[in-house]
């Protein structure tokens, strides 16, 4: 299968502090890819749909200014979480669905690791 | 609006015994079905999906799930439990391919006792 790689895996923070973070699509072009976030014991909540060379479109109730989303190249988007508060930590992991490669491929979500943000 | 639903928080079973994990789901087209396994403070792990063809589809770690259109459902079953099959399981629907967004389900929890 295609790898999705996040960096970083893990990352403590102060409440008002900036943080991105990276999802890669290492052997595979994605124009598009998803951005979710879970909560411990809860379902994954999608944020976002990043498109590549266009502006994310956001879920209902994601504040767009909060959660910057940037997908600069076919093989990588960044989430940037700004003036981040104790309620923004969570589990946050992103997927990509490659653009070739067949049918079956096309139709495939791959998910990278996940990203723990702790906000003290 | 698509939404898929798993009726329940948590399934146990002892080891051996055969094992199914519900998942009902509504698209207004044709659906493209998945399961995902997720361990402690990992990512999701792809297990099986459907998109067109047989209804039984088989997938990783000896897991299948049954695409049911009368019923909406696509269960996910395995013949004989392992104790390492304890896990939260996702089903999740997309209603297109590529770039259509994915919609999970609020997991299952499965314990497998030995």
């Amino acid at each position: 299968g295609a790898v999705v790689s996040q960096h970083p895996s893990r990352v403590i923070c102060k409440s008002g502090t900036s943080v991105k973070i990276e999802c890669r699509s290492l052997d595979f072009q994605a124009t598009t890819m998803f951005w979710y976030r879970q909560f411990p014991k809860q379902s994954l909540m999608l944020m976002a749909t990043s498109n590549e060379g266009s502006k994310a479109t956001y879920e209902q109730g994601v504040e767009k200014d909060k959660f910057l989303i940037n997908h600069a190249s076919l093989t990588l988007s960044t989430l940037t979480v700004t003036s981040a508060h104790p309620e923004d930590s969570s589990f946050y992991i992103c997927s990509g669905t490659p653009d070739s490669g067949g049918v079956w491929r096309v139709n495939e979500q791959f998910f990278g690791p996940g990203t723990r943000l702790t906000v003290l | 609006a698509q939404s898929v639903a798993q009726p329940e928080d948590q399934v146990n079973v002892a080891e051996g015994n055969p094992l199914t994990v519900k998942c009902t789901y509504s698209v207004s087209g044709n659906p493209y079905l998945f399961w995902y396994v997720q361990y402690p403070n990992r990512g999701l792990q792809f297990l099986l999906k459907y998109i067109t063809g047989d209804n039984l589809v088989k997938g990783s770690y000896g897991f299948e799930a049954e695409f049911n259109k009368s019923q909406t459902s696509f269960h996910l079953k395995k013949p004989s439990a392992l104790v390492s099959d304890s896990a939260l399981y996702f089903c999740a629907v997309r209603d297109g391919p590529g770039g259509f967004k994915t919609i999970f389900g609020a997991g299952t929890r499965l314990f497998v006792k030995a």
